[in-house]
């Protein structure tokens, strides 16, 4: 079992929607959990944080984790087409961070 | 200009040369990371690096070296390139604080093996 799992999609949605990312994770010694964005050839971005269990907003963003059942999400209310990305997941590790392999988001004008 | 920069962006080579990747950050960060991106496996990890002088392997090392004479530079060199080394290479960095949750990415090199 990957240490990370994330559904590479593509996930095509409209404008306007609430779009749901998800990973799982099997190592419950993971403590911060975090979401990066990519744009096409870009190098990916830190989008959110979160430390432990719990949620954090962040404008139209919020990042969720629920280490009981080792899932994360990101949602990302009133979507727009600058949203449309590579949303990459990822944890920590013995000082450095695992990542999920990102999933390819459109958001249909 | 303060940031990350790779070079060259963009890179064509022939297999069995030698080539080096080039990564130099302005904010004095202590760690400095290697990845390489490729379909279907994500960012995995080469070499890094947590001070000048200091390395240390990743995942995938075999077939590349690096270096750290500086702080601030930090290349990756492939010995004798080989196809299956065809991908998408990103530096990152990192200071102590944020070592936990928060890489700086650069725009990658996109280098192509034939």
């Amino acid at each position: 079992q990957k240490e990370v799992e994330q559904d590479p999609g593509p996930l095509s949605v409209p404008e306007g929607a609430i779009v749901s990312l998800n990973c799982t994770y099997s190592n419950s010694a993971f403590q911060y959990f975090m979401w990066y964005r990519q744009y096409s050839r870009k190098g990916p971005e830190l989008l959110m944080y979160t430390y432990s269990s719990g949620n954090k907003e962040d404008g139209r963003f919020t990042a969720q984790v629920d280490k009981s059942s080792k899932y994360i999400s990101l949602f990302i209310r009133d979507s727009q087409p600058s949203d449309s990305a590579t949303y990459l997941c990822a944890m920590n590790r013995d000082d450095k961070i695992i990542f999920g392999k990102g999933t390819r988001l459109h958001i249909l004008p | 200009d303060a940031g990350i920069t790779q070079s060259p962006r963009y890179k064509i080579t022939e297999t069995g040369r030698q080539v080096t990747l080039m990564c130099h950050q302005t904010w004095s960060h202590s760690y400095m990371f290697w990845y390489r991106q490729d379909l279907g496996h994500g960012l995995r990890l080469i070499y890094y690096s947590a001070a000048a002088d200091i390395t240390d392997k990743g995942e995938v090392p075999d077939g590349y070296v690096v270096s750290r004479s500086k702080t601030e530079n930090f290349p990756l060199t492939l010995e004798s390139a080989t196809r299956s080394q065809t991908s998408v290479y990103f530096c990152a960095s990192s200071g102590v604080r944020q070592l936990d949750y928060g890489y700086t990415f650069g725009s990658g090199t996109r280098l192509t093996v034939v």
